[in-house]
């Protein structure tokens, strides 16, 4: 089966400028991750997406962070403007339910999208 | 709220030799563990989870972890690493399916 896609691997922008990742989870998984990490951390949870409707949200910085998920399958993560601070790599992962047969402690994780802010 | 301290932020060690990678975490709550391993520009992998049952619990690659709840603790051990098993480790705690806290990192670097 194909595994959690995410694009672009990698972008570098000016500090107040927008960007955008994407991301499109393993088919007929129904929960979606964003992670932020930064270099020498771990990650750390932004937000997490059951279908199509957020279940935590709680350490997305909403003033500057959006994401969505409007049909329930692929995602897109928003910074808008972006800061030094911002400079991580951005993690997607998804699972499955236990109503689906799925293990819903396993998380797969895409190759990540290295953002650079200078 | 729960959090994870692992306790080397790096372990060299030779091929062939044992290796315990050694991890703490703090809760108020039961909780769930795992471990995870992340190679050079990629996503993380699973390597093993203990829900409950068994304190000690096998995971892919050789690698297994034992569940101390009176330590708080969650290491990691493999009897005999390969250069192939060179990348950063990651513990994780949750209490719930979903929300994972993790640490900051091990990285194990396997020389010949």
């Amino acid at each position: 089966e194909a595994g959690v896609a995410q694009s672009p691997r990698y972008k570098i922008i000016e500090k107040r400028q927008s960007v955008a990742f994407w991301c499109n989870p393993i088919s007929g998984h129904a929960t979606l991750y964003w992670y932020q990490q930064i270099l020498g951390q771990g990650p750390k949870l932004l937000i997490q997406f059951q279908n199509n409707g957020v279940v935590d949200d709680s350490q997305l910085p909403k003033d500057r962070f959006s994401a969505e998920r409007l049909k329930g399958v692929d995602s897109t993560l928003k910074i808008q403007p972006a800061k030094l601070e911002d400079s991580a790599v951005y993690l997607c992962a998804s699972s499955s339910l236990s109503s689906s047969g799925g293990d819903p402690y396993e998380q797969y994780f895409g190759p990540g999208t290295r953002l650079t802010v200078t | 709220a729960q959090s994870v301290t692992q306790l080397d932020s790096q372990v060299p060690v030779f091929e062939e030799a044992p290796v315990e990678l050694r991890c703490n975490y703090s809760s108020s709550v039961s909780v769930y563990l795992f471990w995870y391993v992340q190679y050079p520009n990629q996503g993380l992998q699973l390597l093993l989870k203990y829900l409950s049952g068994s304190t000690l619990v096998k995971g892919i690659n050789g690698f297994e972890a034992e569940f101390n709840k009176s330590q708080t603790s969650f290491h990691l051990r493999k009897p005999s690493v390969h250069i192939s098993d060179t990348a950063e480790y990651f513990c994780a705690v949750s209490v719930y399916a979903g929300k994972s806290t993790f640490g900051d990192g091990t990285t194990l670097t396997v020389k010949p």
